[in-house]
């Protein structure tokens, strides 16, 4: 049972490049999230779908963009990276908004030089 | 603005109960109190949620005080596998536009066990 898979696991990226974190969930369910968490602190919310073809922002989604074309993906692009992208990304799933589990990912880590 | 608040670290000893105190004074009567917890380098763990009443499951307690402002984790024997940080936080939705206020982790407390 893979749950909620996250690749890569690391990359390093020059100011200005792009590139997209990969997130996929084999539960089924329709809400999936990205967070991220910088050195020392707790998770703050970038974006959020609660079903394919449905995307929202969160708390921090500058510099970045979703999409949700299936129930099982949800991938996240950035675009022109910055030294303050430099942090770790999580995806999270979920079958329901109140009552059920958020399931995660191992997560990202990504630098920014 | 955070809506729950929890001490920064706590220490406990090995085998003995750890009581991880969370406080949520504008908690709505929606509001599903959940705990997660995060190992070092991996992603944050589901431990336990719920509404009113106190709940139990194999890996913990939740104690949810009667006007609901306030609840404690307890993990009833502490190992040192269970040394990590303790997120408790509120699953609301508030849709109005965008934005989900209840679906961000504050700092959460550190938990220490002593062999």
């Amino acid at each position: 049972n893979a749950g909620v898979t996250q690749t890569p696991k690391f990359r390093i990226l020059k100011i200005g490049q792009s590139m997209t974190l990969q997130c996929a969930q084999d539960m089924n369910h329709n809400y999936m999230y990205w967070y991220r968490q910088d050195p020392g602190m707790g998770l703050k919310l970038i974006y959020y779908s609660v079903g394919a073809g449905i995307t929202d922002k969160g708390e921090v989604p500058n510099g970045y963009n979703v999409s949700r074309s299936t129930t099982e993906d949800f991938p996240l692009r950035l675009e022109l990276a910055a030294p303050s992208q430099t942090s770790v990304y999580f995806c999270a799933s979920s079958l329901t908004l109140y009552n059920s589990p958020l399931h995660f990912g191992n997560g990202t880590r990504l630098t920014v030089t | 603005d955070a809506k729950t608040t929890q001490p920064n670290s706590m220490e406990s000893n090995e085998e003995e109960p750890v009581h991880l105190p969370c406080n949520h004074s504008t908690i709505s009567g929606t509001d599903y109190i959940h705990w997660y917890r995060q190992l070092p380098s991996q992603g944050p763990e589901y431990v336990i949620h719920g509404l009113t009443s106190n709940v139990n499951n194999r890996m913990a307690s939740l104690a949810i005080a009667e006007d609901r402002k306030s609840s404690t984790l307890i993990l009833h024997r502490a190992t040192l596998r269970d040394a990590a940080v303790y997120y408790c936080i509120l699953r609301d939705w508030e849709y109005s536009g965008g934005g989900a206020d209840g679906l961000t982790f504050g700092k959460g407390t550190h938990l220490i066990i002593q062999p």
